[in-house]
């Protein structure tokens, strides 16, 4: 089974961009698996953001996709996530994981707390 | 797309059993057969722990049950454990525009 690492700056400004990267290990960015970006909320809610096949194929959640984008690292065998235009209502436990199918997530990231303030 | 609303809590003594409810749509829980469950101890990432509302990954106990009526969801513990205090959060697939639609989350106490 695949272990994932998220990793990226812990602040960010408002209306800046957050960038967040996801190191897999244990296994290829290239198996056939949705891989996954979910924030949680300093209340605690999970909010699915996007997921990528190591196609380049991607769906986004509606409510971000006007910010939201997310690529795949083959030579890196990680894949990342940027949003941009933050708020504080970004600030948020930002998830890395992965889906083999059947709309579950099989398995998470330790996280990485984003913080949007100035 | 609404959260899915959970219980916020719910609690029960060693070895007994505790349910949790997670209240959909038709247009999510009730629309498909793919309900998740999933369990998040304090500082920690959550982990899978059914799927398709009733089938165990490899490796969990088989104390965790789930089962589907309608637009609700449930998730059984039975025989509770030290061990089994997290927080619990449902997921359904909610249609081609919202793949994951997760519940509010229950915070089990074991007694």
């Amino acid at each position: 089974q695949e272990q994932l690492q998220e990793s990226g700056p812990g602040l960010v400004k408002p209306s800046g961009t957050l960038s967040l990267t996801c190191a897999v290990s244990g296994g290829s960015i290239s198996r056939y698996v949705y891989w996954t970006w979910v924030r949680q909320s300093p209340g605690k809610e999970l909010e699915w953001i996007g997921d990528i096949l190591h196609t380049g194929s991607i769906n986004y959640n509606p409510s971000l996709k006007s910010r939201v984008s997310l690529s795949v690292d083959k030579s890196k065998n990680a894949f990342s996530l940027n949003l941009s235009s933050v708020t504080a209502a970004d600030t948020a436990v930002y998830f890395c994981a992965y889906s083999t199918g059947w709309y579950r997530l099989d398995s998470w990231g330790q996280g990485a707390l984003v913080t949007v303030s100035s | 797309q609404s959260a899915l609303t959970q219980p916020p809590s719910a609690s029960g003594s060693p070895g007994q059993s505790v349910t949790i409810s997670c209240t959909g749509t038709s247009s999510d829980v009730g629309g498909y057969d793919f309900v998740s469950w999933y369990q998040q101890h304090s500082g920690k990432a959550p982990k899978l722990i059914i799927s398709e509302v009733n089938k165990r990954p490899s490796g969990v106990p088989d104390r965790f049950s789930g089962s589907k009526s309608g637009n609700t969801a449930s998730l059984t513990v039975s025989g509770l454990q030290a061990e089994d205090e997290a927080d619990y959060y449902c997921s359904s697939h909610g249609g081609s525009n919202n793949p994951f639609v997760f519940g509010t989350g229950t915070k089990v106490t074991v007694l």
